[in-house]
């Protein structure tokens, strides 16, 4: 079984710029989760995904949006790009909210 | 949002030996996992634990859900150099359905 995949896998943009991040789930895993990681915050829940809808949501500004489509792929956009948003974003599926998340490999996203 | 605390941050071992590191809160948890990071990498998930005092063994490691259920053990017997990375804990509250992760543990194994 494929496990979860995130592309593209490494990204270049400028300050202000906006970005778009994909994530394809495990088959079957219907929820879907993001996460900033940097070394000096760790790993931040963004927001997570299920049945098209947001069902948490993280402390991050509103610059940071996403969304699920019906097969469960999900993507996460961020506007107005500043440099403190450099970080590997990684994206979890799990069957339903709440169970065993797996993680994809991420995407490092630069800006400068 | 909820804090976890892990420690030790960093561990410098030699090759062969166990390893241990745990996992704190404040709160009280239902669900505990287990995950290694290897640079440019996502976490993998170890090991999995869902009721105070159970123990899961997955090769060489052995994770524990602490009695209090407040926090959560692992160890790594007979460590081996591709045991390098970064271990992080999650933890998930009662009721809750997002998992809190901790700040993670960095091992170094020495040849």
């Amino acid at each position: 079984k494929a496990g979860v995949t995130q592309t593209p896998r490494y990204l270049i943009k400028t300050r202000g710029q906006q970005v778009t991040l994909s994530c394809s789930p495990i088959s079957g895993h219907r929820s879907v989760s993001w996460y900033q990681q940097t070394p000096g915050q760790g790993l931040q829940f963004l927001f997570e995904y299920f049945s098209e809808t947001q069902r948490n949501k993280g402390n991050f500004p509103g610059r940071f949006s996403g969304r699920q489509f019906s097969n469960s792929r999900s993507e996460m956009n961020v506007s107005t790009l500043e440099l403190g948003d450099s970080a590997l974003y990684l994206c979890a599926s799990s069957l339903d909210p709440g169970r065993s998340a797996f993680f994809g490999q991420g995407t490092r996203l630069t800006v400068v | 949002g909820q804090q976890l605390n892990q420690s030790p941050q960093s561990m410098f071992i030699q090759e062969g030996e166990d390893v241990s590191m745990n996992c704190t809160s404040s709160s009280i948890f239902n669900t505990w996992l287990w995950y290694k990071q290897e640079p440019g990498e996502g976490p993998v998930l170890l090991i999995a634990l869902y009721k105070a005092g159970e123990l899961t063994s997955n090769g060489r490691l052995t994770a524990q859900f602490g009695i209090t259920r407040k926090d959560s053990f692992l160890n790594i017997s007979a460590s081996i150099p591709s045991d390098v990375g970064i271990y992080f804990c999650a933890g998930q509250l009662s009721g809750g359905n997002q998992f809190y992760f901790g700040t993670g543990t960095s091992l170094t194994v020495i040849p």
